[in-house]
């Protein structure tokens, strides 16, 4: 069972045309949620974490909030720029080592 | 420079050959992982270590083996390398320090093709 799922798997989004990407997650007792950019072949860059209920974050276009089921990645008058794959990512909840369980990934597409 | 990079970036070979990808970092973390992605799979974690006496295996290891040289390096063998090993791989680290939030920080990937 995934621990993590992100929807949509998709989105095409107008240059300006504000959205929001969803990570809803299954591990209980939440050590940490995070989110990161993946632009094509390259490896995730860091965004966010997220530790409690009720937290937001913010970078530029992106703000982040967290609910005690799931988390949403608000993007604000996206530009081109911001095209990439976001992946967000919760901590195992027996483990000391930091294992992390990804979603798949929403891909989106923002054109001019 | 980079603070965790990837050797090779690229490799192309045939079914059979052992293959060996590296990774270094000079975060000064103590944690690292090595990472397989496929198209519509995600990220799936093959093996991990949190220092160099410590390796562990993932969700996926069957097939690989790694070694924790130092605290800087991490390498990931492939002993006879199959073609549904074609994936991108990706090493990663993190802190395990008092301050550290877990996050982990990715190198720049290797795209294996096993023909």
């Amino acid at each position: 069972e995934d621990q993590v799922t992100q929807s949509p798997e998709a989105l095409r989004l107008q240059e300006g045309e504000s959205s929001s990407l969803n990570c809803s997650y299954t591990v209980s007792g939440l050590r940490g949620l995070f989110w990161y950019r993946q632009d094509p072949g390259k490896g995730p860059e860091f965004l966010f974490t997220l530790y409690s209920a009720g937290e937001e974050k913010e970078k530029e276009r992106l703000k982040a909030t967290l609910t005690k089921k799931e988390s949403f990645l608000h993007i604000t008058a996206p530009k081109p720029e911001d095209s990439a794959t976001y992946l967000c990512a919760v901590p195992d909840r027996g483990s000391t080592l930091g294992r992390l369980y990804f979603g798949r990934g929403t891909q989106l597409t923002v054109w001019p | 420079d980079a603070d965790v990079t990837q050797t090779p970036r690229n490799r192309i070979t045939k079914t059979g050959k052992r293959i060996m990808l590296e990774c270094s970092q000079t975060k000064g973390h103590d944690r690292m992982y090595w990472y397989r992605q496929d198209p519509g799979l995600g990220l799936r974690l093959i093996y991990y270590s949190f220092d160099v006496k410590d390796i562990n295996k993932g969700e996926i290891s069957d097939g690989y083996s790694v070694s924790r040289q130092a605290q800087a390096k991490f390498s990931l063998s492939l002993e006879s390398a199959i073609p549904n090993q074609t994936a991108l791989y990706f090493c990663a680290t993190s802190d395990s320090g008092a301050s550290a939030s877990n996050e982990q920080f990715f190198g720049p990937g290797t795209r294996l093709t096993v023909l």
